[in-house]
């Protein structure tokens, strides 16, 4: 199976701040990665698929890059309503496999 | 518009067994397939598994073969997830999500909650 590596499991920044999140996988994917929010008691949320293109109706505000094994996520100017954890996600290889997740807090 | 409803919340025993439904609406069912995902409290996403609705192909986690049965009914739009032998690991919310070409798992339903507990 495809080991997704999510870090920092977890962060606390400022509104207003860039927020980075990486996803490295344990073998070459590609670009074949997801990225969701998932709010508190929420389902999941798609926002970037194919590692950099936007999910329709996703703020701009939201990227995603990378390709291969290393993958970047960004929020360009953290806002309130962002609170959540954010996951990736490989689509290359089944199973299909998430990385463990990264808490965003506001400062 | 694209919605995925599922059915309510359950609580079982351990052993028994739990069928979730999915039922589909706003595009052409047949067109897609639905995966499933789980997550136990307070922990990450969990690939269970995924069905085509056109053919009823499926392909599911390891992990739970020969527990896990994935089907649909084409005349409803309904996707169902029928897991045995419950254990108190099971204990999750189940998740299903439109499963398509690219991109992949872009709506998901609500979740439905199941709890295994004596």
């Amino acid at each position: 199976d495809i080991q997704m590596t999510q870090s920092p499991s977890s962060l606390s920044a400022s509104v207003g701040d860039r927020v980075t999140i990486t996803c490295q996988a344990s073998q070459d994917i590609s670009n074949y990665l997801n990225w969701y929010q998932q709010k508190p008691g929420k389902a999941p949320k798609l926002l970037i698929y194919d590692a950099s293109n936007l999910e329709t109706g996703v703020p701009s505000r939201f990227s995603g890059s990378g390709s291969g094994t290393d993958f970047t996520f960004t929020i360009s100017s953290l806002q309130p309503e962002d609170i959540a954890t954010y996951y990736c996600q490989q689509y290359d290889n089944l199973p299909r496999t998430f990385g463990q997740g990264t808490k965003v807090e506001i400062k | 518009q694209v919605q995925l409803v599922q059915s309510g919340a359950e609580v079982k025993k351990p052993g028994a067994s739990v069928k979730v439904s999915c039922k589909a609406s706003g595009y052409t069912f047949t067109s897609y397939g639905i995966s499933w995902v789980r997550q136990a409290p307070g922990q990450g996403l969990e690939w269970m598994g995924w069905i085509s609705a056109y053919n009823g192909n499926t392909n599911y986690a390891q992990k739970l073969q020969g527990r896990v049965t994935m089907t649909t009914d084409t005349s409803t739009s309904t996707a169902y997830m029928e897991l045995r032998s419950l254990r108190s690991d099971d204990t999750a919310v189940y998740y299903c999500a439109r499963y398509g070409a690219s991109p992949e798992n872009d709506y998901w339903g609500q979740g439905t909650l199941v709890t295994v507990s004596s």
